[in-house]
């Protein structure tokens, strides 16, 4: 079974501070794939950063960067240098190799960002 | 974005009338998803197609059947509605076979179930 845990249902943060979103996952998959996508108020979903399982370097996009620790089962998710834009619902999900129709998320973290 | 329209976009309706959702895409992507979306559970997988006449159940599939007859609509039907699917409820398509393929989503369609 794979389930995707998101500790934090609520954050906020300096703007222009660097905040770090809680993911951790189980599966029993040896390939899998994770991935973040952000939910702004106006509700659609977009994807922001994957990171394989096999990857050895953590994942970075712009300021968004990944701290993947596989023994921990974490995949934390790093935004740098906040903006007020970055104010949103951000869902972890993960996707096995071998079942890759299946895909699962977390319930999500809402993060404000404060002038 | 990736060519995907979901209709209608709201809608309200009644405990026990039937419900059809349907998602559009221009791309002619193979895998199509239907998602909803409630608090405290993020998205959780309803149905998937894996093409024309081929689809399978997520892990929310009780009260919904789906459909796809062609390449670009895959239809999302609560044959009675209930209260319990009141719920924010995303199409997805993935593109491209890899792991590391993503999914997008389209606006999705806030449904009421009164």
């Amino acid at each position: 079974a794979q389930k995707i845990t998101q500790t934090q249902p609520g954050m906020f943060v300096q703007e222009k501070e660097a905040v770090t979103l809680d993911c951790t996952y189980d599966t029993s998959d040896q390939s899998y794939g994770l991935f973040w996508y952000k939910q702004p108020s106006s509700g659609e979903m977009i994807f922001l950063i994957y990171q394989g399982s096999y990857d050895e370097q953590n994942a970075t996009e712009g300021r968004y960067s990944l701290n993947f620790q596989k023994a921990r089962k974490s995949a934390n998710l790093v935004i740098s240098a906040s903006q007020l834009g970055d104010s949103a619902m951000y869902f972890c999900a993960m996707r096995g190799l071998y079942n890759f129709n299946k895909f699962y998320f977390g319930s999500g973290t809402k993060l404000n960002v404060k002038p | 974005d990736a060519g995907i329209t979901q209709s209608p976009r709201h809608k309200v309706t009644e405990t026990g009338t039937p419900v059809t959702l349907r998602c559009h895409q221009t791309e002619n992507h193979r895998y199509m998803y239907w998602y909803r979306q409630d608090p405290g559970h993020g998205l959780r997988l309803i149905h998937y197609s894996y093409g024309v006449k081929d689809t399978d159940k997520g892990e929310v599939s009780d009260g919904y059947s789906v459909s796809r007859s062609k390449t670009e609509d895959f239809l999302l039907t609560l044959e009675s509605a209930t209260s319990s699917q009141t719920s924010v409820y995303f199409c997805a398509i993935r593109v491209g076979l890899e792991t590391y393929n993503e999914q997008f989503f389209g606006p999705g369609t806030r449904l009421t179930v009164l």
